[in-house]
């Protein structure tokens, strides 16, 4: 079956632009997750959907990360005002429930010019 | 907050040999820790993971092993290949937190293995 699909897998924006990432997760899947990788580091959690429960943000590093998930499927990451240090690899996870394995996409590299 | 540190950052292998890589966690509450492979341009995949109700988990030529006590977990793979090389992530998290499923995994910083023929 299908997994995790993200898009675009690659993005090279100018520092200030806004940008969008969209994940589409594995049909069924009710947790969502977004990671940021950046060069030779580990991931770091960015923000987690549960269902119809509010999502725990406690990863975005500034406010000027947000994320929506609509429908309980597809979520989209929006980094509004581009700055250098947001350049990364930006992936998408999702799990059957929040206790179930976690399922990555190939992840959208975005890099600020 | 849970932290993961993982060892060696680096590891290099001659085909056939076993590698080991290592992670160490500080958070008592933790109990599953699950084991990604990475290749380059891709997501990362898992591999294998354990609870904390096991102590040792394998899968063929990949094995798990877990110790509570210490706050220590080991990725083991024996007879490795070439294709064997990658990158490797530990992670943990705890199931739930204050009554509430919990999903967030910390990762440990990679480890990268290469398998020389």
């Amino acid at each position: 079956g299908a997994g995790v699909s993200q898009s675009p897998s690659n993005k090279v924006t100018e520092k200030g632009k806004d940008v969008e990432l969209r994940c589409d997760p594995i049909s069924g899947h009710t947790a969502l997750y977004w990671y940021r990788q950046s060069l030779g580091q580990g991931l770091e959690f960015l923000i987690y959907f549960q269902g119809n429960s509010a999502p725990d943000k406690s990863g975005l590093p500034s406010d000027r990360f947000s994320a929506e998930r609509t429908g309980g499927s597809v979520s989209t990451l929006t980094i509004q005002r581009t700055q250098q240090e947001d350049s990364a690899v930006y992936l998408c996870a999702s799990s059957s429930t929040s206790r179930s394995p976690q399922h990555f996409g190939d992840g959208t590299r975005l890099s600020i010019l | 907050g849970e932290n993961v540190e993982q060892h060696p950052s680096t590891l290099s292998v001659q085909e056939g040999d076993s590698a080991v890589i290592k992670c160490t966690y500080s958070d008592s509450a933790s109990n599953y820790f699950p084991w990604y492979k990475q290749e380059l341009g891709k997501g990362p995949q898992l591999i294998i993971d354990i609870r904390s109700n096991v102590g040792e988990k394998k899968d063929q030529r990949i094995a798990v092993t877990l110790n509570k006590t210490a706050k220590h977990f080991s990725l083991h793979i024996t007879e490795t290949q070439p294709e064997d090389s990658a990158v490797y992530f530990c992670a943990a998290r705890p199931e739930t937190i204050g009554g509430t499923s919990y999903g967030k995994l910390t990762f440990g910083q990679g480890t990268i293995l290469t398998v020389h023929p």
